[in-house]
């Protein structure tokens, strides 16, 4: 089945480490996605992540795979207020000679002082 | 700016009205799709073109009827919608050939059923 699962909602102190998780079902998935969407805004590619590996880091964000569990986090290290906004986990299914992106529901991450 | 522009950004209208929303991409992109973003719930695809055929229709109801005259545009056609049709309504586009593809979002369509 296609199910990506996330935890709703985030809150931490400015200067902290944020995580952000997700739990996908398809075990066929070869790419896993970050996206960040801003209020009014679209969804924007944050990162993303190869299905063979366990970890990708790209400045203040990292990205860690556990394949057996089907488990994806991104953590956002030195968190920002500017990095209030809503993060999506996808997965990528690769069917019928196209590329389809399973979206969990979104977390949304708030920063405070 | 991702190169994916959709007009309107903002839409009111009756039930008993007939509207269009328009997206548009110059990205060479040859997939296309419609995703419908409700309060609280995942993002739902509900379409998608690949090559300006359509590839996936997912249960959705027949009063939204989606368009691709061609590569670069899309549109979704609506008609006597309901209050629950209230959504912010994205497209996106991508290299659907290939396994890793970037999808780029359009701002969306802030829809609004009265």
């Amino acid at each position: 089945g296609e199910d990506v699962e996330q935890s709703l909602f985030l809150s931490v102190r400015e200067g902290d480490s944020s995580v952000i998780n997700c739990t996908y079902t398809d075990s066929s998935s070869t790419y896993l996605y970050w996206y960040k969407q801003e209020p009014g805004a679209g969804l924007q590619l944050l990162t993303y992540i190869f299905s063979n590996m366990d970890m990708k880091q790209d400045q203040r964000l990292t990205v860690l795979l556990n394949k057996k569990d089907k488990h994806l986090s991104l953590r956002i290290a030195d968190t920002q207020t500017g990095d209030s906004a809503i993060y999506f986990c996808a997965e990528s299914l690769f069917s019928g000679g196209y590329n389809k992106l399973i979206f969990g529901a979104g977390t949304r991450l708030a920063v405070h002082p | 700016e991702t190169g994916v522009t959709q007009t309107p950004r903002h839409l009111v209208m009756g039930m008993t009205n007939k509207k269009s929303l328009k997206c548009e991409q110059h990205l060479g992109h040859n997939a296309m799709y419609w995703y419908k973003q409700s309060a609280k719930k995942p993002l739902e695809l509900m379409f998608v073109y690949s090559l300006e055929e359509r590839v996936e229709n997912n249960s959705v109801p027949s009063r939204f009827s989606p368009e691709c005259p061609n590569s670069s545009h899309l549109f979704l056609h609506l008609h006597t919608l309901q209050p629950e049709d209230s959504a912010l309504y994205l497209c996106a586009s991508s290299q659907g050939f290939s396994a890793n593809t970037e999808a780029f979002f359009g701002q969306g369509t802030r829809l609004t059923v009265v």
